[in-house]
């Protein structure tokens, strides 16, 4: 089956800085999907984006289909931003999510 | 818009009893609703999807017969744990996708039910 790997695992940083996460997955995919998931567990919807870029707020996500990848963007980091983010697929023909590993977030202030 | 909720939010159990998980799409219809499981520090593994009036597809070695799951309407899946061990504890959350015609293809996701079993 599909793979779907985030890096880095795990990201600290003060409280104003910029960071980028990864999501790689390893066969085409019909959706993509970026989430935060908040300390309580809630998945929270950051974006939907199977292709092309799009920015909302402080955040924005790119994703190159054709490469198999996608990136999210954190600028001015907050403490509220702290948890795990995850990236999430659909194989082609599908509608199930995979999840990737995920990258935990700590912001410190 | 596209809210799903879940309940219980928490439950803990005794071993050997079975226990029911409601997910629920609030304000739109769902034909497909799906069911994850999230160990502590890990990712999110999926379980089954499951189809408004069918059966519910489920993942590899998920056992069909301990996780019995049911989508008797538009804007409710049941997931009931049968006869629940210790090994069952764990998160457990579901999703739903829109399935108006034209509409977004993305799924939302319920707050979760941590289940413990005692």
């Amino acid at each position: 089956g599909i793979q779907v790997e985030q890096s880095p695992p795990d990201l600290i940083l003060q409280e104003g800085a910029n960071s980028t996460l990864r999501c790689n997955f390893s066969d085409s995919v019909n959706n993509l999907q970026w989430f935060h998931q908040n300390p309580w567990g809630q998945l929270i919807n950051l974006f939907y984006i199977p292709s092309g870029t799009k920015q909302n707020g402080r955040l924005s996500a790119t994703t190159v289909a054709t490469e198999r990848y996608s990136l999210l963007y954190i600028s001015s980091s907050q403490t509220t931003d702290s948890g795990v983010y995850f990236c999430a697929v659909s194989p082609y023909n599908t509608d199930k999510l995979i999840f990737g590993t995920g990258t935990r977030l700590q912001v410190f202030p | 818009g596209a809210v799903v909720s879940q309940h219980p939010s928490r439950v803990i159990c005794k071993s050997g009893t079975s226990v029911k998980i409601e997910c629920r799409s609030l304000d739109f219809q769902a034909t497909t609703m799906f069911w994850y499981r999230q160990f502590p520090k890990q990712s999110l593994m999926l379980m089954a999807t499951s189809n408004e009036g069918s059966k519910a597809t489920y993942e590899q070695g998920v056992e069909k017969d301990k996780f019995l799951i049911n989508h008797a309407s538009l804007t409710l899946s049941t997931l009931t744990v049968t006869s629940a061990h210790p090994e069952d504890s764990s998160f457990y959350i579901c999703s739903a996708k829109n399935t108006v015609a034209g509409g977004p293809h993305e799924q939302y996701f319920g707050p979760g039910t941590r289940l413990t079993v005692t």
